[in-house]
């Protein structure tokens, strides 16, 4: 079945730098573009980027535009999230989600992991 | 940005009743081309990842369980519960996928009376 797994998140200062990591299994990762989503405490779902299935479209949202780079490694089966200037907003669980679609995306998420948390925190 | 807006953000039912929780979107989420909503329903649980229960506003995820229903078109849908279970406390979210950012409701947290 479907495994999403993220890893890479922590406790960090404010401005520095971490990179999630989200190893994919039980499907063709090739196939599909993928998207990381989060979650403040306590809060809503926050839609952060999308990668198409090879990675030549990527689309953020305006709050981490400029800050984070979402990447994948199809040969690794793994996508990333590099997120620069962290700011005490940021702090949230991060989940990867497989689009339903094998296209570019469709922005309809079908399966999620169990989440990272990061910490911006000083 | 497409806003969605959910109501009511708590709703408290007794087993065996029926829940209702709308949504609404700032513009509509009708794609006329292709006549299909592009409107989604999550489920998210204590401690857990979300989990999508529909899409197309009334397609039903498979495995989930009839007494799920949705409906609605263009700015305005709603999720049924036939008959509330108590597996069906969790948080419910709406969600848009008519065009990036993709946008999710507040949320709407149902409980047991």
């Amino acid at each position: 079945q479907v495994q999403l797994v993220e890893s890479g998140g922590g406790v960090v200062q404010p401005g520095r730098s971490l990179r999630l990591s989200c190893a994919a299994s039980g499907f063709t990762f090739t196939n599909y573009a993928i998207h990381w989503v989060r979650q403040a405490p306590g809060k809503g779902l926050e839609w952060v980027a999308v990668i198409s299935y090879d990675g030549s479209k990527k689309h953020y949202a305006d709050s981490v535009k400029g800050r984070f780079t979402i990447s994948r490694d199809n040969s690794k089966n793994t996508l990333y999230l590099q997120m620069n200037s962290l700011r005490t907003e940021d702090t949230a669980v991060y989940y990867c989600a497989k689009d339903i679609s094998e296209d570019f995306w469709s922005g309809l998420i079908d399966h999620w992991g169990q989440g990272t948390l990061v910490t911006v925190s000083s | 940005d497409i806003v969605m807006t959910q109501s009511p953000l708590s709703l408290a039912v007794s087993l065996g009743e029926r829940a209702t929780i709308n949504c609404k979107s700032s513009q509509s989420v009708l794609y006329s081309s292709k006549n299909k909503n592009y409107l989604a329903w999550s489920q998210q649980k204590p401690g857990q990842p979300p989990k999508l229960l529909m899409y197309w506003a009334s397609t039903r995820e498979s495995g989930v369980p009839d007494r799920f229903s949705g409906s609605g078109s263009g700015t305005d849908f709603t999720l049924t519960i036939s008959s509330l279970q108590a597996e069906d406390v969790a948080v419910y979210y709406c969600h848009q996928y008519y065009s990036p950012p993709y946008t999710f409701g507040q949320g709407t947290k149902l409980e047991i009376k």
